[in-house]
């Protein structure tokens, strides 16, 4: 079976870092996605990972190793806007999103 | 502004009662999908669609029906609502299914079946 895991929660203080890790295992592997969600709203897209290696983007970055089945999403610089759940997904052989259930990020001031 | 629109957001109904929840998106996307989000659980799809008069089942696809006769909308329905559906639904839509398109979600309907 297909199966995406995701630490349940984390908590991280103010202006530190974090590091949010996945590990996936699929059908095929067309691409890994990793969306946040802020609690009752829609996910929004953060990045989108498809071949080996670290992806920034500004305080954001996403890491992919894909022979390890394994992704991370790196936060810097924390901020109480952060706080939120961060869902990783796996476009699968079929181009199927496979989602796991996603960490709850705490952040302390 | 480019977005996706679900009608209700919110809705407490009964068991067996039929409804339709609606989806309409503005970007001229080809893939629309459906999701259900319970606790625990995460995102697990119901219905999505390729195309215009093209759906397929996604992982929970029982006691739901959808219809793709224009690109824009994608409606959820529920023939005869049972209390296990009381969920967080959310609508998405992107370019296409393939490659790095992300998908571009709802503000999500909250449905309670009593």
């Amino acid at each position: 079976g297909q199966n995406i895991d995701q630490p349940t929660e984390m908590t991280a203080t103010e202006g530190a870092i974090v590091q949010i890790n996945c590990t996936y295992q699929t059908s095929g592997f067309n691409g890994l996605f990793w969306y946040q969600q802020h609690a009752g709203e829609a996910p929004t897209f953060l990045s989108y990972n498809v071949l080996d290696g670290l992806e920034e983007k500004g305080r954001f970055s996403s890491f992919l190793s894909r022979s390890k089945g394994y992704s991370y999403l790196l936060l810097k610089e924390l901020q109480m806007k952060d706080s939120a759940s961060y869902l990783c997904a796996v476009l699968d052989s079929n181009y199927q999103l496979i989602w796991g259930a996603g960490t709850k990020l705490i952040i302390k001031p | 502004e480019a977005q996706v629109t679900q009608n209700p957001r919110y809705l407490i109904t009964v068991t067996g009662k039929k409804l339709t929840v609606t989806c309409s998106q503005n970007m001229n996307h080809e893939y629309m999908s459906w999701y259900r989000q319970d606790p625990g659980l995460g995102l697990r799809q119901i219905y999505y669609s390729m195309n215009v008069e093209v759906t397929d089942k996604g992982d929970v696809p029982e006691g739901y029906k959808v219809s793709r006769k224009e690109k824009r909308n994608f409606p959820l329905i529920l023939e005869s609502p049972s209390p296990n559906q009381t969920s967080l639904y959310f609508c998405a839509s992107s370019l296409g299914a393939e490659g790095h398109q992300p998908q571009h979600f709802g503000d999500g309907t909250r449905l309670s079946i009593l």
